[in-house]
């Protein structure tokens, strides 16, 4: 199994160009998200999902669409990219089930925005 | 706000020490988790202990949770250069909604 798979690892935009960030686990995880991370910062949620066609809301979602039209896949856009959301995104699944509740990630993708 | 605080923030120790890091929290919790980040990695859980579980063992690691005082220690014992990481608590808000703290950074000096 390839676990939690997000593309591409590196990436440079300039200020308002969008893009997709992918990201793909083949574990039947039901739940999915996006966190950044920022330095001091720690990681924060953008969005998340409880299963395919449910998306909702994180801590900082404000710049970012997400959908989840399969269980494997999860998809971050940025419509019009800002220097402010140059970061490191990862994306994590799970289990639905909020006692186990572990954490699988990705290896991240880093992003610049010029 | 964002639920978890570890402290230190930064610690560096000698291979075969013993490193101790804290983590506090906000409100109640159904369980809390411990995560690793190796540099340019993304994070791996290493151990989960539940709101009734006072201590838990995992290899070299041991969790304590008091959630009277809402904090949690994460110890790595006899610790190695390959323990050279970030280490962060994440507790479930809700909807597996994982919160994370700001990290701690661990450097073993061989």
């Amino acid at each position: 199994n390839a676990g939690v798979t997000q593309t591409p690892k590196f990436q440079v935009l300039k200020t308002g160009q969008s893009m997709t960030l992918q990201c793909a686990q083949d574990m039947n995880h039901e739940y999915m998200s996006w966190y950044r991370q920022d330095p001091g910062m720690g990681l924060r949620l953008i969005h998340y999902s409880v299963g395919a066609g449910i998306t909702d809301q994180g801590e900082v979602p404000n710049g970012y669409n997400v959908s989840r039209s399969t269980t494997e896949d999860f998809p971050l856009r940025l419509l019009s990219a800002a220097p402010s959301q140059t970061s490191v995104y990862f994306c994590a699944s799970s289990y639905r089930d909020s006692n186990t509740g572990e954490l699988f990630f990705g290896e991240g993708s880093r992003l610049t925005v010029l | 706000s964002q639920q978890g605080e570890e402290d230190p923030q930064a610690l560096s120790i000698q291979e075969g020490e013993n490193a101790t890091m804290n983590c506090s929290y906000k409100t109640s919790i159904n369980n809390l988790q411990w995560y690793r980040q190796n540099s340019g990695r993304g994070l791996v859980h290493l151990i989960l202990i539940r709101s009734n579980e006072r201590e838990k063992h995992s290899g070299r690691l041991r969790v304590t949770l008091d959630t009277s005082k809402k904090s949690s220690s994460l110890l790595i014992t006899a610790s190695r250069a390959a323990d050279t990481a970030s280490y962060f608590c994440a507790t479930i808000q809700g909807n597996n909604r994982l919160a994370f703290g700001k990290g701690n950074q661990v450097v073993v000096i061989p």
